[in-house]
C-alpha cells in the first residue's frame, strides 16, 4: 500500500515570491506520481505528473516538481506566484504496474495563499 | 472545463435515506473512479469501473454500490445516509484505465445528510 505526506497543511506566500509545496510518498512498488490543483467550489485539475525518464517535471501554469527517488519525494514549485495561484493542492501516487490497482492516492492538500 | 459531467451538484436529504450520483465521462473514456472529499477523511478512493466491469475497490462502505453502464455513464448509489456520508463526491473518468492515465474530475456533488 502506499501513502502520501504533504508536510504543510498552510503555505502563505506574497504575490511573486517563489513557492515550494512539500510531497514525500511512501511504497513498496515502483510509483507515478502526480500533482493535482483544487480551485474553490470546483473539481481537480492535473497540474503535472511523473511517470518515468527526466525528473523534473514541467506543468501547467509555470509550475514544476522534481522526482526524487533516493528522499521519496516529489516537490512542487514556482518561481513566482500570482493571486491567481490561491488554491489547494493535492499530491497523489498510484501503483505503476498493478493492473487493477490504478487508483490515486491523495495526500491531505496544502492550502497555497497568495499575499498581495 | 474537464470534461466529465456530475449531476446533481448539490444534494440535501435527511438520515436513513436513498440518493444516486450520476456521472458521465468525457467523450471515448473508459474508465470511471468515484472518490469521497470529507474533512476528516480527506480524497478517498472509492471505486473504478472500465467499460462497464467493475475493476477496483476502495474504502466504499457495503451500503454504497456503484456500476458503470452500457453507454458509459456511472452512478454511485447511496443508502441508509448517516450524518457522516455528508461529503463531496468526485467522479473521475479516464481513457484506458491504465495507471499512469490522466484522471479528469468532474465537479463534485456535495452531499448533506441533516
Amino acid at each position: 500500500a502506499q501513502s502520501v505526506t504533504q508536510l504543510d497543511s498552510q503555505v502563505p506566500v506574497f504575490e511573486e515570491a517563489p513557492v515550494e509545496l512539500r510531497c514525500n510518498y511512501s511504497s513498496s512498488v515502483s510509483v507515478y506520481l502526480f500533482w493535482y490543483v483544487q480551485y474553490p467550489n470546483q473539481g481537480l485539475q492535473l497540474l503535472l505528473k511523473y511517470l518515468s525518464g527526466s525528473t523534473l517535471v514541467k506543468g501547467i501554469n509555470g509550475f514544476e516538481a522534481e522526482f526524487n527517488k533516493s528522499q521519496t519525494s516529489f516537490h512542487l514549485r514556482k518561481p513566482s506566484v500570482h493571486i491567481s495561484d490561491t488554491a489547494e493542492y493535492f499530491c497523489a501516487v498510484s501503483e505503476s504496474s498493478n493492473f487493477g490497482n490504478e487508483k490515486l492516492t491523495f495526500g491531505t492538500g496544502t492550502r497555497l495563499t497568495i499575499i498581495p | 472545463d474537464s470534461g466529465v459531467t456530475q449531476t446533481p451538484k448539490h444534494l440535501i436529504t435527511a438520515t436513513g435515506q436513498r440518493v444516486t450520483l450520476r456521472c458521465s465521462p468525457r467523450s471515448g473514456d473508459l474508465s470511471v473512479y468515484w472518490y469521497q472529499q470529507s474533512l476528516d477523511q480527506g480524497l478517498q478512493f472509492l471505486i473504478q469501473y472500465y467499460n462497464g466491469e467493475e475493476r477496483a475497490k476502495g474504502n466504499i462502505l457495503e451500503r454504497f454500490s456503484a456500476q458503470q453502464f452500457p453507454d458509459l455513464h456511472s452512478e454511485l448509489n447511496l443508502s441508509s445516509l448517516e450524518l457522516g456520508d455528508s461529503a463531496l463526491y468526485f467522479c473521475a473518468s479516464s481513457s484506458l484505465g491504465r495507471a499512469g492515465d490522466t484522471q479528469y474530475f468532474g465537479p463534485g456533488t456535495r452531499l448533506t445528510v441533516l
